[in-house]
């Protein structure tokens, strides 16, 4: 059973401000993780795939980084505005298993007030 | 222009009916997937399924079967309903990575709302 843990589970942030969040996923058979944004009553939408360990990413105020030796993803988010109020899920993606699925974690759930 | 589409939208139904969920995606994509979101909000793996092999999440009822009539669908099945049912599926497709595409990105259909009463 693959465990993909994220926290915190929701957060209140003030617009303008900036935050981040964690997701922690197993460090053996690795293939990929993956970063989906989820506004309510929409579907998951990929922000970010990442593959190889100290590989950041970035997609305009939202930013990635990933450490596969010790199984973990921060997510960034700068200068918070109230459309970036979602459910931010980090999912695991198993090696030589593509095919297999993604292992969601149960999701941070981000509030920005205005 | 919808990348993934399900339908229907909402299935409202009798405890012990069949009912089926159709998935389609226009976006050439050989993979695809069913997930179920519980009652706790939590997506989890059902099927995985392209050209090649239907991976299947061992803790699925086997009342629960997708059929594929061909690469760009993927329908969900599900025989003899029960209230524990009751959720969002949703489903998603990815290109195959084998293929030459991104890491297995995937895109999800907006999902069905199951109700069994």
């Amino acid at each position: 059973i693959l465990n993909v843990e994220q926290s915190p589970q929701s957060l209140h942030v003030q617009e303008g401000d900036s935050t981040n969040f964690t997701c922690s996923f197993p460090s053996s058979n690795f293939y990929a993780l993956h970063w989906y944004r989820w506004e309510t009553a929409k579907s998951p939408e990929a922000l970010f795939v990442m593959t190889l360990n100290g590989d950041e990413k970035k997609k305009g105020r939202i930013s990635a980084t990933l450490n596969t030796k010790e199984g973990y993803s921060y997510l960034y988010i700068k200068g918070s505005q109230p459309e970036d109020s979602a459910t931010y899920l980090c999912a695991f993606e198993v090696d030589g298993g593509g095919a297999d699925g993604l292992t969601f974690g149960k999701g941070t759930h981000l509030i920005i007030q205005p | 222009d919808t990348a993934v589409s399900q339908t229907p939208k909402y299935l409202v139904t009798q405890m012990g009916n069949d009912k089926s969920i159709k998935c389609e995606q226009n976006l050439g994509h050989d993979t695809m997937y069913w997930y179920k979101q519980d009652s706790k909000k939590f997506l989890k793996i059902m099927f995985s399924y392209n050209n090649k092999e239907l991976i299947i999440n061992e803790t699925v009822p086997n009342r629960f079967s997708p059929k594929s009539p061909d690469k760009a669908h993927l329908n969900l099945h599900i025989n003899s309903l029960e209230l524990g049912d009751s959720a969002v599926y949703f489903c998603a497709s990815s290109q195959d990575v084998s293929a030459g595409g991104p890491w297995n990105e995937q895109f999800f259909g907006p999902g069905t709302r199951l109700t069994v009463l």
